[in-house]
């Protein structure tokens, strides 16, 4: 079974600059998540997608963040415009939504470096 | 915010001692889960405990949940040098839409 797939893997841009992340989750799990992990910290979601609709976005700085998951598949994430404080490593993750448990399957993320 | 406070913050043992790991959490959940993460093969799923389940083994894991004092642990039995990683808890809170929040994280590191 294909895991959870993101591009670039890293990236390197000037503060102010825009960037942006792509994520293609697990055939068939309908729930999407993006997760910001700064260095020595544990992953902070961002926003969760349920099928293309927004389940949680309480995180997101909406001034500059931006997200979509059009077609409930694939799902994009963009920085316009970068901060210093934005470099981070940004997961994907995906889950099948049952009633209780949701056991996440993490991409392998990309690393984000702004100067 | 971060709901789940990992303890300690790092442990340093030597192949084949046990190690354990503590989560403490902030309000009701329905579930709580540890994830492991190494520079190999990123974070990954370990363990799911569900708020009325007190105890769960998977090979070489053994997780505990006690909702009374919202803390888990995580044993790891007869350590190997691949068991060197972060690890994660992560809950969710009940009433809060699913939404998962992770710890801080606890470094082991496992001298062979």
């Amino acid at each position: 079974e294909a895991g959870v797939a993101q591009s670039p893997r890293y990236k390197i841009i000037e503060k102010r600059q825009s960037v942006a992340f792509w994520c293609n989750p697990i055939s068939g799990h309908a729930t999407l998540y993006w997760y910001q992990q700064i260095l020595g910290q544990g992953p902070k979601l961002l926003i969760q997608f349920q099928n293309n609709g927004v389940v949680d976005d309480s995180q997101l700085p909406k001034d500059r963040f931006s997200a979509e998951r059009l077609k409930g598949v694939d799902s994009t994430l963009k920085i316009q415009p970068a901060k210093l404080e934005d470099s981070a490593v940004y997961l994907c993750a995906s889950s099948l939504r049952t009633s209780d448990a949701n056991e996440q399957f993490f991409g392998p993320g990309t690393r984000l470096t702004v100067l | 915010s971060q709901q789940g406070e990992e303890d300690p913050q790092a442990l340093s043992i030597q192949e084949g001692e046990n190690a354990t790991m503590n989560c403490s959490y902030k309000t009701s959940i329905n579930n709580l889960q540890w994830y492991r993460q190494n520079s190999g093969r990123g974070l990954v799923h370990l363990i799911l405990i569900r708020s009325n389940e007190r105890e769960k083994h998977s090979g070489r894991l053994r997780v505990t949940l006690d909702t009374s004092k919202k803390s888990s642990s995580l044993l790891i039995t007869a350590s190997r040098a691949a068991d060197t990683a972060s690890y994660f808890c992560a809950t969710d809170a009940r009433g809060g839409g699913f939404k998962t929040i992770f710890g801080a994280g606890t470094r082991l590191f496992v001298k062979a």
